[in-house]
């Protein structure tokens, strides 16, 4: 089993919709959660952390389930700067700030 | 701050040769990595280092050396290049939580 499992889309919806990814780990031990944005042919940024209790920023929800070992992403009101690939991102226990990527999801916002 | 820069940005190398992938970073970060992206894949951990002058491997680390000679300097050698070695190499620091990542060097091995 992967340790971190996306569904790689793609995911192509128009201008306005609101679309969800989803993620699981397979480590319960994993301490913290992340979103990172990569555009095509560009390196990884954090887009943002996942939080317990849930999180928003702006158009952009994330969620986090410990007890199933699951995060989402929801974005509302998707726009065309929206297309991109993103990767959730865990920090397993043990050392040196490591993350663990999944292989992301790849969304494409039409006109 | 320039952040996290990498050199060169595209590389071509022939079977067997050798080259080494630079990376720099000005934010005084201790804790400093190295990866390959391969096309539809996730990131993979090839060495990281937690401060100058330790290094340890990460999940990938045969047919890479690296060194950490000073906190601003992570580069990544590769001694005798490999087809299975054609990726995308992204050098990344952290002091926190959030990895600040270089623009990525293209390698081709051929």
């Amino acid at each position: 089993r992967k340790e971190v499992e996306q569904d790689p889309g793609p995911f192509n919806v128009p201008e306005g919709a609101t679309v969800a990814f989803n993620c699981t780990y397979s480590n319960s031990a994993s301490q913290s959660f992340f979103w990172y944005r990569q555009d095509c042919r560009k390196e990884p940024k954090l887009l943002m952390s996942v939080y317990s209790s849930g999180n928003e920023d702006g158009r952009f929800t994330a969620q986090l389930n410990r007890a199933s070992q699951y995060i989402s992403l929801l974005i509302r009101d998707s726009k065309l700067s929206d297309s991109a690939t993103y990767l959730c991102v865990v920090n397993p226990p043990g050392s040196a700030r490591q993350l663990t990527f999944g292989s992301g999801t790849q969304l494409t916002v039409l006109p | 701050n320039a952040g996290v820069t990498q050199t060169p940005k595209f590389r071509i190398l022939k079977i067997g040769q050798s080259m080494t992938l630079q990376c720099t970073q000005d934010m005084n970060h201790n804790y400093m990595y190295w990866y390959r992206q391969d096309p539809g894949m996730g990131l993979k951990l090839i060495y990281y280092s937690v401060g100058a002058g330790i290094t340890d491997k990460g999940e990938v680390p045969n047919g890479y050396n690296v060194s950490r000679s000073t906190t601003e300097d992570f580069p990544l050698r590769l001694e005798l290049a490999a087809p299975s070695q054609t990726s995308v190499y992204f050098c990344a620091s952290t002091q926190e939580e959030t990895q600040y990542f270089g623009p990525g060097t293209r390698l081709l091995v051929l």
